[in-house]
């Protein structure tokens, strides 16, 4: 199977900040890769796609950049509702696995 | 609007069955292939099966191989999951998503859960 290591696990940070999340794949995942945010109680919801491609209604902050085996997550300034959990999964091989997820939370 | 509205879950004694239904609306069904996903209590995703778009092709987690049976109905469009031989490992909410499709990538649509306790 190929492994998702994401980091952080966890992140403080301040409204207005911008904040990273990176996920590395074992393997060569091309652009197949997908990030959601969940919020507690709540099904994942998807924002980026084919590692940068922003899924329609996601605010512009949110970003994803990437190919290959190394991957990055970008919100440009941080918001009070982006408080939640994200993950990141790759869709290039089955099982389709995640990463560990990175719970962000408001310093 | 596209929609996957589950049912079924609940609480289970160890080594007992149960059986989840996902109902699926606004797109057409048999076009996409489905999964399920969990997510134990505090903890992440973890992909549990798959199936293709005509159910001919079925893919399971190594941990729920042989106890878990995936399943779907496209005249009714509803994707299943019969889950015997339960452990408390097993204890998560349980999710369906639509899965790949066209050019459409996995999970831009998922269910509302469903919780499935494994407890004496």
């Amino acid at each position: 199977d190929i492994q998702m290591t994401q980091s952080p696990s966890s992140l403080s940070a301040s409204v207005g900040d911008r904040v990273t999340i990176t996920c590395q794949a074992s393997q060569d995942i091309r652009n197949f890769l997908n990030w959601y945010q969940q919020k507690p109680g709540k099904a994942p919801h998807l924002l980026i796609c084919d590692a940068s491609n922003l899924k329609t209604g996601v605010p512009s902050r949110f970003s994803g950049s990437g190919s290959g085996t190394d991957f990055t997550f970008t919100i440009s300034s941080l918001q009070p509702e982006d408080i939640a959990t994200y993950f990141c999964q790759q869709y290039d091989t089955l099982p389709y696995t995640f990463g560990q997820g990175t719970q962000l939370e408001i310093k | 609007e596209m929609q996957l509205v589950e049912s079924g879950g609940g609480l289970v004694q160890p080594g007992g069955s149960l059986s989840l239904s996902c109902a699926g609306s606004g797109f057409t069904f048999s076009n996409y292939a489905m999964t399920w996903v969990r997510q134990a209590p505090g903890r992440g995703l973890e992909w549990v099966s798959s199936v293709s778009g005509n159910g001919g092709s079925k893919y399971y987690a190594d941990s729920v191989k042989g106890r878990f049976t995936i399943s779907r109905d496209n005249s009714n469009n509803t994707l299943f999951l019969q889950m015997h031989g339960l452990r408390a490992e097993d204890t998560a909410v349980y999710y369906c998503a639509k899965d790949r499709g066209g050019d459409d990538p996995p999970g831009d649509c998922w269910g509302q859960g469903s919780l499935v306790t494994v407890s004496s």
